[in-house]
């Protein structure tokens, strides 16, 4: 069945780093994928999505590549804040209409 | 554009009480809702789908009798845990599509509710 595999947290990066949040997907067919961010006691705010392959999902400084040939969708930002601190959501829409989440991904970010 | 909210957003009830937990679409038609549930530093558990005017297709597990979920129009959704128990204690979050816009799998996520039951 599909499948979400998010790397394990929590990640802790000083302030202006660079960010990497891992995400792979098993699926059959050509998914949409997302990625979702939560912050502290809030639901849940689409940050990107991709489509189809290939494609690039930005938002806020944040990208995500929909690479079929690796089935990832890797979470990328060039300079971290501390207001990016959330815990970050990979997840992969199937033809049902139902998303299938990933573990989540807390990402702590210090002054 | 498509705001999605949830009342209340917080709620503390007495062990064998019954708790409504409603879902709106603000400024779209949402044809098809969704239920999930969050315990702590975990990723969503989707407990059901709901179609307006429809019943509601539970996920294998949950149980139908103890969460109550009603679409009765394209802007309300309601969740009802009955007989509350503390291991019922979560944050429940939903989630509204609008699956007429051709944007498929496209949710909108409500602030979530946390139920205490004591």
């Amino acid at each position: 069945g599909n499948s979400v595999t998010q790397m394990e947290g929590p990640v802790t990066l000083s302030e202006e780093a660079f960010l990497t949040i891992n995400c792979t997907y098993t699926a059959t067919g050509y998914p949409s994928l997302f990625w979702y961010v939560q912050y502290p006691g809030e639901g849940l705010q689409l940050l990107l999505k991709a489509t189809k392959a290939d494609d690039k999902g930005s938002n806020k400084g944040f990208e995500a590549t929909y690479r079929k040939e690796t089935t990832s969708f890797h979470l990328e930002k060039g300079s971290v804040q501390v207001s990016d601190s959330a815990v970050y959501f990979c997840a992969l829409g199937s033809n049902t209409g139902k998303l299938i989440f990933g573990q989540g991904t807390t990402l702590q970010v210090k002054p | 554009g498509a705001v999605v909210s949830q009342h209340p957003s917080w709620v503390i009830c007495k062990s064998g009480t019954s708790v409504k937990i409603e879902c709106r679409s603000l400024d779209f038609q949402a044809t098809t809702m969704f239920w999930y549930r969050q315990f702590p530093k975990q990723s969503l558990m989707l407990m059901a789908t709901s179609n307006e005017g429809s019943k509601a297709t539970y996920e294998q597990g949950v149980e139908k009798d103890k969460f109550l979920i009603n679409h009765a129009s394209l802007t309300l959704s309601t969740l009802t845990v009955t007989s509350a128990h503390p291991e019922d204690s979560s944050f429940y979050i939903c989630s509204a599509t609008n699956t007429g816009t051709g944007r498929v799998n496209e949710q909108f996520f409500g602030p979530g509710t946390r139920l205490t039951v004591l």
